[in-house]
């Protein structure tokens, strides 16, 4: 059982389109997160939300919007995409923020390219 | 702001050489540390962390690192590489916070291991 899984893996869109790339946990997590890879593989936080609530939100450009509907799902939704979204977006999920036993989980990645 | 260094950007050794890859971080606080693993295309994986207790941290793969606390570092060690431990290496810090904690990435360490 993949433990954090994101899909699409793949995604190859035209400037300006609106995408979405979904998240699911099976871990039993309260918290949730999205992180950029860039092309030089540079990674950074973009969010978190802890049992559906957002409570980091890194200097995003507001065309990224996360939504989660519950705390076993995070999904990123991405309008008006620019060719500087092209990126790795994974996902991750760990528990309760406070918990010394804290690790993050990586999902897959979603390898996005805005053409 | 807290951050984390990774010295080397790419580094290239042959089969049964040792590996010691260099991390030092930014933080006044308590931190966790972590160094992750991504292998070609693939997604990242937990290589070893340290939370408190023995610094010397042993992990997966026959990989170990140690949190010297004076130096800020936690440098990645492998007596003896194999091909197969060609991948990125992240070293990350993690700070717990009350309202969230995330994970700041060093830049990478591009290690090729030569058959």
């Amino acid at each position: 059982d993949t433990a954090v899984s994101q899909t699409p893996k793949y995604l190859v869109t035209q400037m300006g389109n609106d995408k979405s790339i979904k998240c699911e946990q099976n871990l039993g997590h309260d918290t949730m997160y999205w992180y950029k890879q860039d092309s030089k593989k540079f990674l950074k936080i973009m969010f978190s939300y802890n049992n559906k609530e957002l409570i980091i939100n890194e200097t995003v450009p507001n065309r990224f919007s996360p939504k989660s509907p519950d705390k076993a799902h995070l999904n990123l939704h991405i309008n008006s995409l620019e060719l500087g979204d092209s990126a790795v977006y994974f996902c991750a999920s760990s528990q309760d923020p406070g918990s010394p036993g804290n690790t993050i989980y990586f999902g897959e990645g979603s390898w996005l390219t805005v053409v | 702001a807290q951050s984390v260094s990774q010295h080397n950007h790419h580094v290239i050794l042959s089969e049964a050489a040792s590996l010691e890859l260099g991390c030092n971080y930014s933080y006044g606080g308590t931190v966790n540390l972590f160094w992750y693993v991504q292998y070609p295309g693939q997604h990242l994986q937990l290589l070893l962390k340290y939370f408190s207790g023995d610094p010397l941290v042993k992990g997966i793969k026959g990989f170990e690192a140690e949190f010297i606390k004076s130096k800020f570092s936690f440098n990645l060690r492998k007596p003896s590489v194999q091909w197969s431990d060609t991948a990125e290496y992240f070293c990350a810090l993690n700070m717990i916070k009350a309202a969230g904690n995330k994970l700041t990435f060093g830049g990478g360490t591009r290690v090729l291991v030569k058959p």
